[in-house]
């Protein structure tokens, strides 16, 4: 059984850029969800994708995006980065429709710096 | 949604049982109170999961009073590689729900 994989593990922009994070699920998984950690901070929910459609959106702008795949792999896009989406961005998959048993299964993250 | 609240840190020793308290005033009929754990630079990891009374696994117990306002994780004889940070949190049971979390407690376990 294949884990939550995210590339790249690290990355630099510069204000303004634009930038695109990518998770792989874990098997049989269809589910994605991504959340957004600050240093020292608990992750935030940005948002969640089930069949390729937005299922859940948490407290972040437009400029926060996302796309979910066939094979429920995802992307998050972030626009006109600013200083503050500096932050550890985080994929977790899970199986919706399983039952009473709500465990998301977290990837390493992907390192994000914005100068 | 259920807010919670936990010490910010703890400090143990490696084989001492470390039990960490949640509460969670304001949880609904439907919440469940799950645990997770995160080390550094990893995402974070389900521990348990329960609603009532006592749930244990090979990992940790949860302790959960008649009221379930509140909840206390414990984990028996600590070691070092238990050193993180540990999250409460409480929602409702329902695979793909967001999961919200509050800022956690540091664990810090010590020779």
């Amino acid at each position: 059984e294949t884990g939550v994989t995210q590339s790249p593990t690290h990355l630099i922009k510069t204000r303004g850029q634009q930038v695109t994070l990518r998770c792989s699920s874990q098997s049989g998984h269809n589910t994605v969800s991504w959340y957004q950690q600050a240093l020292g901070q608990g992750p935030q929910f940005i948002f969640q994708y089930y069949r390729e459609e937005e299922n859940g959106r948490g407290n972040f702008p437009p400029r926060f995006s996302g796309l979910q795949f066939p094979n429920y792999s995802s992307e998050l896009n972030v626009n006109a980065l600013e200083l503050d989406d500096s932050a550890l961005y985080l994929c977790a998959s899970s199986l919706a429709g399983q039952g009473p048993y709500n465990e998301q299964f977290f990837g390493p993250g992907t390192r994000l710096t914005v100068l | 949604l259920a807010k919670t609240t936990q010490p910010i840190s703890m400090d143990s020793y490696e084989g001492q049982e470390v039990n960490i308290t949640c509460s969670h005033n304001n949880i609904a009929t439907n919440d469940y109170i799950t645990w997770y754990q995160q080390f550094p630079s990893q995402g974070p990891r389900f521990i348990i999961q329960g609603y009532k009374t006592k749930v244990t696994n090979e990992v940790a117990s949860l302790f959960i009073p008649a009221d379930r306002k509140s909840s206390t994780l414990s984990l028996p004889r600590v070691s070092l590689s238990d050193t993180a940070v540990y999250y409460c949190l409480v929602g409702v049971n329902q695979a793909g729900t967001a999961l919200i979390f509050g800022k956690g407690t540091t664990l810090s376990v010590s020779s």
